[in-house]
């Protein structure tokens, strides 16, 4: 089975830039999505694809890939941004799914 | 509107059975594979199983393979996750969720983007 590795926290300043990646071997052949859950709630699909954001998702949400890394880039972070983000792609096989550990944004 | 509503959780001793179930609406049901996704109390998601549309394929993670069965009923448009055998670490919040699949320039992916409430499973003596 693959492996999808990110950094447990990150930190942002209100109104600034900041980007989440996302590491996994499989990653060179399956796309990511991306996930946002804040604290007793269920997860909210935020981007999928090669860069499209889900339903309601604000455009200072985008997405990009390099080689096996996918990132999640919030360009003017808001308060309401503050939450656990996490990736999510195929293994190898292509048949079972994985996410990885999560990053808990925190926007000052 | 389109909805999954879980039930089925439940305080269980280990070794001990649950059923969980997932009621679908507002959606073609047919027409998307069904995920079951757990989160342990503090910790991170974890994918636990999927189910093609026909229910001829599926699908698990190795953590409960041979323990755990997920089942669809079309008719019914509700997807089961029989839970058997069960570990104080399955103890998770469990969710349901449709997987759109996606194709782009040949490369597949997966949007799970409708999610259940989720249906807490405890696991202890």
């Amino acid at each position: 089975s693959s492996e999808l590795t990110q950094d447990p926290a990150v930190s942002v300043a209100l109104g600034q830039t900041v980007t989440i990646t996302c590491q996994g071997d499989s990653l060179g052949s399956y796309y990511a999505s991306w996930y946002q859950q804040k604290p007793g709630q269920a997860p909210v699909l935020v981007m999928f694809g090669k860069n499209t954001r889900a339903s309601g998702i604000p455009d200072r949400f985008s997405g990009s890939y390099s080689g096996d890394t996918t990132s999640l880039t919030i360009i003017g972070a808001q308060a309401e941004d503050e939450a656990d983000y996490y990736c999510n792609s195929r293994d190898s096989s292509g048949n079972h799914l994985v996410f990885g550990g999560g990053t808990k944004l925190t926007v000052l | 509107e389109v909805q999954l509503v879980e039930s089925g959780g439940d305080l269980v001793q280990p070794g001990g059975s649950l059923r969980l179930s997932c009621a679908a609406s507002g959606f073609t049901f047919t027409t998307y594979w069904m995920t079951w996704v757990r989160q342990a109390p503090g910790k991170g998601l974890e994918w636990v199983a999927h189910i093609k549309q026909d229910g001829a394929e599926t699908y698990y993670v190795d953590s409960v393979k041979g323990r755990f069965t997920i089942s669809r009923d079309n008719a019914k448009t509700s997807v089961y996750l029989q839970l058997n055998s069960l570990r104080v670490e399955d103890t998770a919040v469990y969710y349901c969720a449709r997987d759109r699949r996606v194709a782009v320039s040949g490369i597949q992916g997966d949007a799970i983007d409708i999610w259940g409430q989720g249906t807490m499973v405890t696991v202890s003596s």
